[in-house]
């Protein structure tokens, strides 16, 4: 069975750093691309990048380049999504998801699988 | 970057009809584009891709077409747990942008 699992929910204060994850199982990890997307409160969702855990080849959303940072370890079937410095605009829920075919050139390929979603709030 | 544009951006459907929503590329995508659903307070799921193909579990009442431009999502007949927002998102090129939302009510 295919699932990304993410984790937990983190309160964090302006300025601080977060590295949140999505561990993927039941599928050959590094042949799918992983995504993230942004969900503000009430809000719609947002594409942020997306990385191949493969080769680590990561392509981002100008809205989110230089704000946060993709990675992967393939070793333990983990992507990543951090912050170095928060901001409370970041107060959102963050959800992982995995492309729905393998080795889709440039990430092109819709996403069929979806982690559960991390909420992250900022607030001093 | 090209934008996705959504319409209707509500609309509210007795149970049985027919339901469109569209959703426009200011560029040609192909048919690079999926369609998703979002019941309130969960996970979205991916309902179509490339257009026009049925993830597989989806019922049948959901159907996609359009290339190009211009794409719609059709609900052949409305179901009460159809309550929900579409998203459509263009995955041609990055950045793969999402449409701002159709939520969808029941009458």
């Amino acid at each position: 069975e295919v699932q990304l699992v993410q984790s937990g929910a983190e309160v964090k204060k302006p300025g601080e750093s977060l590295k949140i994850s999505c561990k993927g199982s039941g599928y050959s990890f590094t042949s799918y691309w992983i995504g993230w997307v942004r969900q503000m409160p009430g809000k719609g969702l947002e594409w942020m990048g997306i990385i191949y855990p493969g080769d680590s080849d990561t392509r981002y959303s100008p809205s989110f380049q230089g704000q946060v940072t993709i990675s992967a370890d393939k070793s333990i079937s983990t992507a990543y999504l951090q912050w170095s410095s928060l901001k409370a605009s970041d107060t959102a829920m963050y959800y992982c998801a995995k492309s729905n075919l393998a080795y889709c050139s440039g990430g092109s390929c819709s996403l069929d699988y979806w982690g559960q979603g991390t909420l992250v709030t900022v607030s001093s | 970057d090209i934008q996705m544009t959504q319409s209707p951006s509500s609309l509210s459907a007795s149970v049985g009809d027919r339901v469109t929503i569209t959703c426009r590329a200011s560029q040609g995508i192909s048919n690079y584009l999926a369609w998703y659903q979002q019941k309130p307070g969960k996970v979205p799921k991916l309902l179509i891709y490339a257009a026009s193909t049925l993830q597989s579990g989806v019922p049948s009442r959901f159907s996609g077409s359009g290339s190009g431009t211009d794409f719609t999502l059709t609900i052949s007949s409305l179901q009460p747990e159809d309550v929900a927002t579409y998203y459509c998102q263009k995955y041609n090129s990055a950045p793969f942008t999402f449409g701002q939302g159709t939520r969808l009510e029941i009458k």
